[in-house]
């Protein structure tokens, strides 16, 4: 029963890239969330996806960053012209329709160089 | 807004000591509080909800305690032993919301 799975784990870019960050849920889990940890800093809440819907994404940037989690697939958090500040690592956290729990993944940190 | 405070400073113990770690809370009254483990390098990994009807939760070493009254959550881990050393997540989920709210936890070192 595998966990929450999240690729790549280490992203390297240049400035004005894209980044491109995956999530796949537990086994069962249709409720998924983003979360970003700057260094030094607590988790912050990005976005909250069930499939193929966006139910809250009031952490979310205004600008560059988009999620999607498609009907089939896992669940894609973008970042559009990538800068120095987006240097961060993002989790992802799923969780079944009772949604007490949040289940982590490992993280992908993101560098952008 | 909604806040977490959790102690910034490392916290140093004695293996086979009692850890304690303070969680406070203002502007809200969760339903239920959770306690999150992260390793460097690694995503949290939950421990322990203990819900707002709940004065305390116990699980193998560990306890929480919960006080509306004070807003304030306290996490034990008895007979720490140096594995325990790791950030502890003090996090709240309001009612209707999803989304968690996460303090910026509390380093736990122990040593031999």
């Amino acid at each position: 029963n595998a966990g929450v799975m999240q690729n790549p784990r280490h992203l390297v870019r240049r400035r004005g890239q894209e980044a491109r960050l995956r999530c796949s849920p537990m086994k069962g889990h249709s409720h998924v969330y983003w979360y970003r940890q700057l260094p030094e800093e607590g988790l912050k809440f990005m976005v909250y996806l069930q499939k193929e819907n966006i139910i809250d994404e009031s952490g979310m940037p205004k600008e560059r960053f988009s999620a999607e989690f498609p009907k089939e697939g896992p669940s894609i958090l973008r970042i559009q012209q990538v800068v120095r500040g987006d240097s961060a690592a993002y989790f992802c956290a799923s969780s079944d329709e009772g949604k007490n729990i949040q289940y982590f993944g490992a993280g992908t940190r993101l560098s952008v160089l | 807004s909604q806040k977490i405070e959790q102690n910034s400073e490392a916290l140093n113990i004695q293996e086979g000591k009692t850890a304690t770690l303070t969680c406070n809370y203002t502007n809200y009254s969760p339903a239920y509080l959770q306690w999150y483990r992260q390793d460097p390098g690694r995503g949290p990994v939950f421990l322990l909800l203990i819900r707002e009807n709940e004065k305390e939760k116990r699980k193998e070493r560990l306890k929480v305690t919960f006080d509306t009254t004070l807003k304030q959550s306290l996490f034990h881990i008895t007979a720490s032993q140096p594995a325990d050393s790791a950030t502890y997540l003090c996090t709240f989920r309001t009612g209707t919301a999803s989304k968690l709210t996460f303090g910026t936890g509390t380093r736990l070192q122990v040593t031999l």
